[in-house]
Formats: C-alpha cells, sequence, structure tokens
C-alpha cells in the first residue's frame, strides 16, 4: 500500500506569511501526527489527530494549528512565519491494534523561511 | 518539563554489536520508541516497549528497559554499514501523553 505522502516537499517563505502543509496517511490509519525537526531544538512534537480530533498538542504558540478532514487527510497551518519557523516538517500516520502498534512517517516537508 | 538523553555519538566495527543508551526523567512514562534517520531521508519506527516490559526483541535488535533507573537501551547485533544512522530515543506518557524525544545518537560503522 501507498505510505505516507506529503505536500509539498519543499517551500519558501518570507516572514510574515502563512503556509499550509498536507499530509495523507497510509489507507486504514485514522491517526495523524506531526513534528517539527530543527538543528537547535532537535524533533519535536507538534500535534496529533485522530478521527478529526486534536487529541494532543505540544508546546508550540498558537500561530501552529492543524486539523484533520473525513478521509484522515491532515493540513498543518503556520500563520505570520518567522525565521525560528524553518524546520522539516514530519508528518505520521500510525494504528493501534490491541498490542500491536505501527506508526510510518512521510518524507517531511523543507520549509525555509527567509 | 520530561527530559530525554542520549550520547550524540556512537562508532563501531562492522560485525560488532551496538549499544545505544537513553535515559529519561518521566517516571510515569507509558511507551518508549527508537527510532531511525538516515541522512536525507524521513524518520522510521524501529522498535517500541511498553513499560510494563523490561526487554523485547525483534530480529537483530533488542531493546532493554530498567524502569526503576529510566534507562532504555537498543541493542543492534552484527552491526552492518547499513545501520549508520542517527538512532532516536522516545517516552511518551504521564499527564501530559507528548512525545519528548532524544536528540539523537549519530551511529558511524566502519569496515
Amino acid at each position: 500500500k501507498a505510505g505516507v505522502t506529503q505536500t509539498p516537499r519543499y517551500l519558501i517563505k518570507t516572514r510574515g506569511q502563512q503556509v499550509t502543509l498536507s499530509c495523507s496517511p497510509i489507507s486504514g490509519h485514522r491517526s495523524v501526527s506531526w513534528y517539527q525537526q530543527t538543528p537547535g531544538q532537535g524533533l519535536q512534537f507538534l500535534f496529533e489527530y485522530f478521527s478529526e480530533t486534536q487529541r494532543n498538542k505540544g508546546n508550540f504558540p498558537g500561530r501552529f494549528s492543524g486539523r484533520q478532514f473525513s478521509n484522515s487527510r491532515s493540513e498543518m497551518n503556520v500563520s505570520t512565519l518567522e525565521l525560528g519557523d524553518s524546520a522539516l516538517y514530519l508528518c505520521a500516520s500510525s494504528s493501534r491494534t490491541g498490542s500491536s502498534y505501527e506508526q510510518y512517517f512521510g518524507p517531511g516537508t523543507r520549509l525555509t523561511v527567509t | 518539563g520530561e527530559d530525554v538523553e542520549q550520547s550524540l555519538f556512537l562508532s563501531v566495527r562492522e560485525g560488532d554489536s551496538s549499544v545505544i543508551n537513553c535515559t529519561y526523567t518521566d517516571s510515569s512514562s507509558t511507551y518508549l520508541y527508537w527510532y531511525k534517520q538516515e541522512p536525507g531521508a524521513g524518520l522510521q519506527l524501529l522498535t517500541y516497549i511498553f513499560s510494563n516490559m523490561d526487554m523485547k526483541q525483534d530480529q537483530r535488535l533488542t531493546v532493554l528497559l530498567n524502569k526503576k533507573d529510566k534507562h532504555l537501551s537498543l541493542r543492534i547485533a552484527d552491526t552492518q554499514t547499513g545501520d549508520s544512522a542517527i538512532y532516536f530515543c522516545a517516552e511518551r506518557g504521564g499527564g501530559s501523553y507528548i512525545p519528548t524525544f532524544g536528540r539523537g545518537t549519530s551511529l558511524i560503522v566502519h569496515p
């Protein structure tokens, strides 16, 4: 089956603009989570959605938001971009069945803010 | 807040075993994970362990959990050059249920 896809793969924006990133999970996975990876802060959890509901949110300002659609596809939005938002944004889809857990990541969206 | 610590680098010879260590501070961690990230690639969940277990084996990978010392390790048997990557430890649980990642251990495998 197809893996997790993220679009776009690369993005260049200027400070103050906003951006929307998209993630399509593996078919059948209802949980989608987002992460930010930077050299300075490492890997940080942004938020997690399950069946269109946000289940958890990391310690990020309100400029970072997300949503999940009925087909489990998810988007995240960053408004009023700052230079420090330059990062690799990773999306993962997951599924838990009993004691079994699987999680797959997309290739990421590389966002550069100038 | 919760913290996850890992050493930054590990160098091993091909064919030897690698042991990557991780310590965490959240005593209420429920799940602990190991991820692998190869250069220019996304993240891959390698394995995970529940806090009520002390060991899990999956082919060449062995995870050991010492809950009393809040210490997690990943052993890779017969390390190959293809195992060269950054390995991240992560924990999840407690009140917030937000995953926290270590800074990653860069594993270098040389012939």
